[in-house]
């Protein structure tokens, strides 16, 4: 595709339910990263993606949180058991290498109710 | 461990007003630096970079910033701002060598008045 594709782009959901948020980077792309940005809030880093390896998983708040990324494309970040504080919006970005240029997907908005 | 800070959660200025909005960063090695936009309704995208070359650096839009390493600072500044320039700024870092991640700031929503 031209862009990094996310779905859904937007996900309501009940309190203990688990979630998966999927995003499709531009073809190409051997970097993906995985950022949350919540009202007010800057982008917090969640993972980081070199081919299907995550070197650097350091921002995942909780065991609650996984994300695979499998043929060096298409990523999936799950949320199990949400809670309401895990409500934000999911951004995902690849670059060609490294990060001198993330290009960003529209994210997916996530709410817990 | 990176960080940013971005002076200012909003900023607003006239049409045809300088824009400047603020950055420091801290980091134990030199460090690469980002300004990325986000208008409304849309992904963020690159506005400009600086990764050990010049120290001035110029992006989209009439936009620049001047990477300072005796202050910490990477600040944007456009001469004369536009409608269309209403956003949310996010200043980012990353250790040179570009591995690793990208470590974004708090964000500035600048707002133009006509």
């Amino acid at each position: 595709g031209a862009g990094v594709s996310q779905s859904p782009s937007n996900k309501v959901t009940e309190k203990g339910k688990d979630v998966e948020l999927r995003c499709d980077p531009i073809s190409g792309h051997t970097a993906l990263y995985w950022y949350r940005q919540s009202l007010g809030q800057g982008l917090e880093f969640l993972i980081y993606f070199q081919g299907n390896s995550a070197p650097d998983k350091s921002g995942l708040p909780s065991d609650r949180f996984s994300a695979e990324r499998t043929g060096g494309s298409v990523s999936t970040l799950t949320i199990q058991r949400t809670q309401q504080e895990d409500s934000a919006v999911y951004l995902c970005a690849s670059s060609l290498v490294g990060v001198e240029k993330l290009f960003f997907g529209s994210g997916t908005q996530l709410s817990v109710l | 461990a990176q960080s940013v800070t971005q002076l200012g959660s909003h900023v607003s200025v006239s049409e045809g007003a300088l824009v400047l909005l603020r950055c420091n960063y801290s980091s134990s090695v030199p460090p690469y630096l980002f300004w990325y936009v986000q208008y409304p309704n849309q992904g963020l995208q690159l506005l400009l970079k600086y990764t050990s070359a010049a120290t001035l650096v110029k992006g989209i839009n009439g936009f620049e910033a001047e990477f300072k390493k005796s202050e910490t600072s990477f600040h944007l500044t456009k001469p004369s701002a536009h409608m269309s320039d209403a956003a949310e700024y996010f200043c980012a870092v990353s250790e040179a060598g570009n591995t690793g991640k990208l470590i974004f700031g708090q964000g500035t929503t600048l707002q133009v008045k006509p």
